[in-house]
C-alpha cells in the first residue's frame, strides 16, 4: 500500500514564524502535491511537483514556497505565518507521467495548523 | 477556482438507504474522481471514471457522468453507518493537477 506521511498532525505556531510542513511517500511516485483545506472551500492547490527540485504553482500560491530535494520528500514553507493560514494542510503523490498510475491520487493524514 | 461543486453539502439518511450526491463541473476533462474523508483524515480515492464512460460500478458505489451536462453523480446503496464521511468529486482535466470541489457531507445513522 501506498504510504503518505506528514511530519504533525497538529501545529500552533505564532504569527511571523516560519514553518515547515514535511511531506514523504514511500512509493516512488514522481508527483507531489499540497493543499490546504478550509469548511466550505474544498481543496485547493497551494504547489505541486512532478519532479526533483521542480515545482509549479497551484491555486494559491501566496505566502507559501516549497522545496523537493529528493523525490520522496516535499516541503511546504510558510515563510512568515499569519493568521489566515490557519488550516488543515494536506499533502498527496502520484505516480508517472502517464497511464493509470498517474492518474489517481493517494493522500496523508492532513497536518491542522493554528496560527496566534 | 473550484472546477468541481457538489451537490448537496449535506446529507442524512438512515441506515440502508441510498445516499446520492451531485457534481458540477466547468472545463472539459479526462476523468472525473471520487474520494472520501473520515472527520479529521486525509482523502482515500474511491472510483474514477474516465471522459468516455457512461457509468460505472464499485461494490455499493455507483458513479455517473454526463459530459453535455458536465455532471457527475455518486450513488451509495444500501448505507452503512461506517459510510459517514465527506465526499469530493475531483476532476482531472490535462496534465496531472486534480480540482476538488467543496464536498458533501454524508451522516448515516444507525
Amino acid at each position: 500500500d501506498v504510504k503518505v506521511t506528514q511530519s504533525s498532525r497538529y501545529l500552533v505556531k505564532r504569527t511571523g514564524e516560519k514553518v515547515f510542513l514535511e511531506c514523504v511517500q514511500d512509493m516512488d511516485h514522481e508527483n507531489m502535491f499540497w493543499y490546504r483545506q478550509d469548511p466550505g472551500l474544498g481543496l485547493r492547490l497551494i504547489y505541486f511537483s512532478y519532479d526533483v527540485k521542480m515545482k509549479e504553482k497551484g491555486d494559491i500560491p501566496e505566502g507559501y514556497s516549497v522545496s523537493r530535494e529528493k523525490k520522496e520528500r516535499f516541503s511546504l514553507i510558510l515563510e512568515s505565518a499569519s493568521t489566515n493560514q490557519t488550516s488543515m494542510y494536506l499533502c498527496a503523490s502520484s505516480g508517472g507521467t502517464s497511464g493509470r498510475a498517474s492518474e489517481t491520487q493517494y493522500f496523508g493524514p492532513g497536518t491542522r495548523l493554528l496560527v496566534l | 477556482s473550484q472546477q468541481g461543486e457538489e451537490d448537496p453539502q449535506a446529507l442524512s439518511i438512515q441506515e440502508g438507504e441510498n445516499a446520492t450526491m451531485n457534481c458540477s463541473y466547468k472545463t472539459s476533462i479526462n476523468n472525473l474522481q471520487w474520494y472520501r474523508q473520515n472527520s479529521g483524515r486525509g482523502l482515500v480515492h474511491l472510483i474514477l471514471i474516465r471522459s468516455n464512460e457512461r457509468e460505472k460500478h464499485s461494490g455499493r458505489l455507483r458513479v455517473t457522468l454526463d459530459t453535455s451536462k458536465k455532471s457527475s453523480s455518486l450513488l451509495i446503496t444500501a448505507s452503512r453507518a461506517a459510510d459517514t464521511a465527506s465526499y469530493f468529486c475531483a476532476a482531472k482535466a490535462a496534465g496531472n493537477k486534480l480540482t476538488f470541489g467543496g464536498g458533501t457531507r454524508v451522516l448515516v445513522k444507525p
